[in-house]
Protein backbone atom coordinates (compact mmCIF):
# COMPACT_ATOMS: atom_id res chain seq x y z
CA UNK A 1 0.00 0.00 0.00
CA UNK A 2 3.23 2.25 -0.10
CA UNK A 3 2.29 3.50 3.21
CA UNK A 4 -0.49 5.50 2.17
CA UNK A 5 -3.62 5.96 5.08
CA UNK A 6 -6.75 7.64 4.95
CA UNK A 7 -9.10 9.32 7.39
CA UNK A 8 -11.52 8.67 8.34
CA UNK A 9 -12.60 5.42 6.22
CA UNK A 10 -16.44 5.80 6.63
CA UNK A 11 -18.26 9.46 7.72
CA UNK A 12 -21.84 10.62 7.41
CA UNK A 13 -22.16 13.67 7.57
CA UNK A 14 -25.11 16.33 7.01
CA UNK A 15 -25.74 18.78 4.02
CA UNK A 16 -24.07 22.35 5.01
CA UNK A 17 -21.23 20.83 6.84
CA UNK A 18 -17.46 21.53 6.56
CA UNK A 19 -15.92 17.95 6.03
CA UNK A 20 -12.44 17.49 6.21
CA UNK A 21 -10.58 13.85 4.85
CA UNK A 22 -7.04 13.44 5.49
CA UNK A 23 -4.39 11.43 3.56
CA UNK A 24 -0.87 10.41 4.77
CA UNK A 25 2.01 8.79 3.23
CA UNK A 26 5.50 7.96 4.94
CA UNK A 27 7.37 7.47 1.97
CA UNK A 28 7.92 11.58 1.40
CA UNK A 29 6.83 10.95 -2.29
CA UNK A 30 6.23 14.86 -4.08
CA UNK A 31 3.25 13.85 -5.88
CA UNK A 32 -0.26 13.33 -4.82
CA UNK A 33 -3.79 13.08 -5.42
CA UNK A 34 -7.50 13.22 -4.13
CA UNK A 35 -10.26 11.07 -7.11
CA UNK A 36 -13.59 10.38 -6.32
CA UNK A 37 -15.37 7.94 -7.80
CA UNK A 38 -18.64 7.26 -8.90
CA UNK A 39 -21.14 4.22 -10.32
CA UNK A 40 -20.59 4.85 -13.90
CA UNK A 41 -17.97 7.81 -13.80
CA UNK A 42 -14.93 5.75 -12.71
CA UNK A 43 -12.16 7.71 -11.12
CA UNK A 44 -12.27 11.23 -11.54
CA UNK A 45 -9.13 14.08 -10.43
CA UNK A 46 -10.21 16.27 -7.99
CA UNK A 47 -6.89 18.13 -7.23
CA UNK A 48 -3.53 17.27 -6.91
CA UNK A 49 -0.44 18.14 -5.26
CA UNK A 50 3.42 18.87 -6.62
CA UNK A 51 4.75 19.76 -3.56
CA UNK A 52 4.23 21.14 -0.01
CA UNK A 53 1.83 24.36 -0.92
CA UNK A 54 1.72 23.28 -4.15
CA UNK A 55 -1.81 22.33 -5.74
CA UNK A 56 -3.52 22.48 -9.23
CA UNK A 57 -7.14 21.57 -10.18
CA UNK A 58 -8.33 18.28 -11.70
CA UNK A 59 -11.38 17.65 -13.37
CA UNK A 60 -13.98 17.53 -10.72
CA UNK A 61 -12.37 20.49 -8.54
CA UNK A 62 -15.72 22.18 -7.93
CA UNK A 63 -16.81 22.75 -4.25
CA UNK A 64 -13.25 20.66 -3.02
CA UNK A 65 -10.45 23.09 -1.49
CA UNK A 66 -6.69 21.64 -0.73
CA UNK A 67 -3.79 22.14 1.71
CA UNK A 68 -0.50 20.31 1.64
CA UNK A 69 1.50 22.03 4.60
CA UNK A 70 3.80 19.34 4.91
CA UNK A 71 4.62 16.74 2.74
CA UNK A 72 3.42 13.49 4.27
CA UNK A 73 -0.13 15.30 4.51
CA UNK A 74 -2.69 15.76 1.30
CA UNK A 75 -6.31 17.54 2.62
CA UNK A 76 -9.35 17.70 0.97
CA UNK A 77 -11.82 19.71 2.23
CA UNK A 78 -15.52 20.41 1.33
CA UNK A 79 -16.56 23.57 2.74
CA UNK A 80 -20.23 23.01 2.47
CA UNK A 81 -20.80 19.46 2.04
CA UNK A 82 -23.65 18.44 -0.59
CA UNK A 83 -25.52 15.38 -1.51
CA UNK A 84 -23.56 15.29 -4.88
CA UNK A 85 -20.36 14.91 -2.69
CA UNK A 86 -21.71 11.20 -1.37
CA UNK A 87 -19.22 9.10 -3.01
CA UNK A 88 -16.18 7.36 -2.48
CA UNK A 89 -12.58 9.25 -2.17
CA UNK A 90 -9.39 7.56 -3.16
CA UNK A 91 -5.91 9.77 -2.22
CA UNK A 92 -3.11 8.28 -4.35
CA UNK A 93 0.89 9.07 -4.41
CA UNK A 94 3.40 8.81 -7.80
CA UNK A 95 7.15 8.58 -6.79
CA UNK A 96 8.09 10.78 -9.62
CA UNK A 97 9.87 12.29 -11.02
CA UNK A 98 10.37 10.12 -14.58
CA UNK A 99 6.70 10.56 -15.99
CA UNK A 100 6.75 8.01 -18.01
CA UNK A 101 7.98 4.93 -15.48
CA UNK A 102 5.76 6.10 -12.77
CA UNK A 103 2.73 4.90 -11.31
CA UNK A 104 0.42 5.72 -8.79
CA UNK A 105 -0.13 4.11 -5.60
CA UNK A 106 -4.08 4.31 -3.88
CA UNK A 107 -4.91 4.50 -0.18
CA UNK A 108 -7.89 2.50 0.70
CA UNK A 109 -10.43 5.18 0.59
CA UNK A 110 -12.44 6.90 2.60
CA UNK A 111 -16.69 6.58 2.27
CA UNK A 112 -18.24 9.95 2.62
CA UNK A 113 -22.05 10.06 2.50
CA UNK A 114 -24.01 13.38 2.42
CA UNK A 115 -27.48 13.19 3.93
CA UNK B 1 -10.67 15.82 -22.37
CA UNK B 2 -9.13 12.69 -22.59
CA UNK B 3 -12.17 9.81 -22.77
CA UNK B 4 -11.73 6.61 -21.77
CA UNK B 5 -13.85 3.60 -22.76
CA UNK B 6 -13.75 0.12 -21.03
CA UNK B 7 -15.42 -2.60 -22.88
CA UNK B 8 -17.45 -5.02 -22.12
CA UNK B 9 -18.72 -3.25 -18.77
CA UNK B 10 -18.74 -6.81 -17.03
CA UNK B 11 -17.67 -10.40 -18.01
CA UNK B 12 -18.28 -13.75 -16.66
CA UNK B 13 -15.83 -17.11 -17.77
CA UNK B 14 -15.55 -20.51 -16.47
CA UNK B 15 -12.34 -20.98 -14.57
CA UNK B 16 -9.20 -21.85 -16.98
CA UNK B 17 -10.49 -19.81 -19.92
CA UNK B 18 -8.37 -17.46 -21.32
CA UNK B 19 -9.72 -13.72 -21.70
CA UNK B 20 -9.50 -9.77 -23.10
CA UNK B 21 -10.32 -7.13 -21.64
CA UNK B 22 -10.46 -4.08 -23.30
CA UNK B 23 -9.56 -0.10 -23.13
CA UNK B 24 -9.72 2.94 -25.45
CA UNK B 25 -9.17 6.42 -25.67
CA UNK B 26 -9.64 9.30 -27.55
CA UNK B 27 -6.35 11.28 -27.72
CA UNK B 28 -3.34 9.25 -28.72
CA UNK B 29 -0.97 11.85 -26.71
CA UNK B 30 -0.27 10.22 -23.59
CA UNK B 31 2.92 9.54 -21.59
CA UNK B 32 1.87 6.12 -20.40
CA UNK B 33 -1.33 3.96 -19.56
CA UNK B 34 -1.53 1.52 -16.70
CA UNK B 35 -4.09 -1.37 -15.95
CA UNK B 36 -5.47 -1.66 -12.66
CA UNK B 37 -6.98 -4.04 -10.42
CA UNK B 38 -9.52 -3.47 -7.80
CA UNK B 39 -11.86 -5.77 -5.20
CA UNK B 40 -14.61 -4.66 -3.68
CA UNK B 41 -14.44 -2.34 -1.20
CA UNK B 42 -10.60 -1.52 -2.01
CA UNK B 43 -7.90 0.91 -3.43
CA UNK B 44 -6.47 -0.09 -6.89
CA UNK B 45 -3.70 -1.66 -7.33
CA UNK B 46 -1.53 -1.42 -10.27
CA UNK B 47 -0.67 -4.49 -12.31
CA UNK B 48 1.31 -3.17 -15.39
CA UNK B 49 2.62 -0.04 -16.91
CA UNK B 50 3.23 0.59 -20.45
CA UNK B 51 5.28 3.31 -21.57
CA UNK B 52 4.10 5.18 -24.84
CA UNK B 53 6.78 4.13 -26.21
CA UNK B 54 6.12 0.48 -25.69
CA UNK B 55 4.13 -2.09 -27.44
CA UNK B 56 3.20 -4.37 -24.66
CA UNK B 57 4.40 -5.54 -21.24
CA UNK B 58 4.06 -9.17 -19.37
CA UNK B 59 3.77 -10.15 -15.93
CA UNK B 60 2.89 -13.33 -15.12
CA UNK B 61 -0.26 -14.58 -16.40
CA UNK B 62 -1.31 -11.09 -17.67
CA UNK B 63 -0.36 -9.24 -20.70
CA UNK B 64 -0.73 -5.97 -21.72
CA UNK B 65 -0.19 -4.68 -25.17
CA UNK B 66 -0.62 -1.25 -26.22
CA UNK B 67 -1.34 0.75 -30.04
CA UNK B 68 -1.22 4.33 -29.67
CA UNK B 69 -1.89 5.30 -32.78
CA UNK B 70 -5.17 3.55 -32.77
CA UNK B 71 -5.88 4.62 -29.08
CA UNK B 72 -6.39 0.93 -28.38
CA UNK B 73 -5.11 -1.10 -25.33
CA UNK B 74 -5.98 -4.72 -24.37
CA UNK B 75 -4.95 -6.84 -21.32
CA UNK B 76 -5.05 -10.01 -21.66
CA UNK B 77 -5.50 -12.84 -18.70
CA UNK B 78 -4.23 -16.22 -19.23
CA UNK B 79 -5.52 -19.31 -17.31
CA UNK B 80 -8.30 -17.70 -15.71
CA UNK B 81 -8.80 -18.32 -11.78
CA UNK B 82 -11.44 -17.74 -9.31
CA UNK B 83 -9.04 -15.18 -7.50
CA UNK B 84 -8.86 -12.77 -10.34
CA UNK B 85 -12.65 -12.01 -10.02
CA UNK B 86 -12.26 -8.13 -9.52
CA UNK B 87 -12.62 -5.13 -11.50
CA UNK B 88 -9.88 -3.68 -13.87
CA UNK B 89 -9.28 -0.85 -14.83
CA UNK B 90 -7.09 1.41 -17.15
CA UNK B 91 -5.45 4.60 -17.07
CA UNK B 92 -4.00 6.78 -19.40
CA UNK B 93 -1.21 9.87 -18.64
CA UNK B 94 -2.26 13.11 -20.07
CA UNK B 95 0.91 15.41 -21.57
CA UNK B 96 1.93 17.22 -18.47
CA UNK B 97 2.01 13.44 -16.88
CA UNK B 98 0.05 14.65 -13.66
CA UNK B 99 -3.26 13.85 -15.49
CA UNK B 100 -4.31 10.46 -14.95
CA UNK B 101 -7.72 9.57 -16.47
CA UNK B 102 -9.55 6.39 -15.74
CA UNK B 103 -12.13 4.40 -17.45
CA UNK B 104 -14.90 2.96 -15.99
CA UNK B 105 -13.93 -0.52 -15.55
CA UNK B 106 -14.65 -4.04 -16.25
CA UNK B 107 -16.03 -6.17 -13.64
CA UNK B 108 -14.91 -9.57 -13.94
CA UNK B 109 -15.98 -12.98 -12.29
CA UNK B 110 -14.10 -16.33 -12.90
CA UNK B 111 -16.78 -19.14 -12.22
CA UNK B 112 -15.40 -22.40 -10.55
Amino acid sequence: DAGITQSPRHKVTETGTPVTLRCHQTENHRYMYWYRQDPGHGLRLIHYSYGVKDTDKGEVSDGYSVSRSKTEDFLLTLESATSSQTSVYFCAIKPGPQLSLDTQYFGPGTRLTVL
Amino acid sequence: KQEVTQIPAALSVPEGENLVLNCSFTDSAIYNLQWFRQDPGKGLTSLLLIQSSQREQTSGRLNASLDKSSGRSTLYIAASQPGDSATYLCAVTGNTGNQFYFGTGTSLTVIP
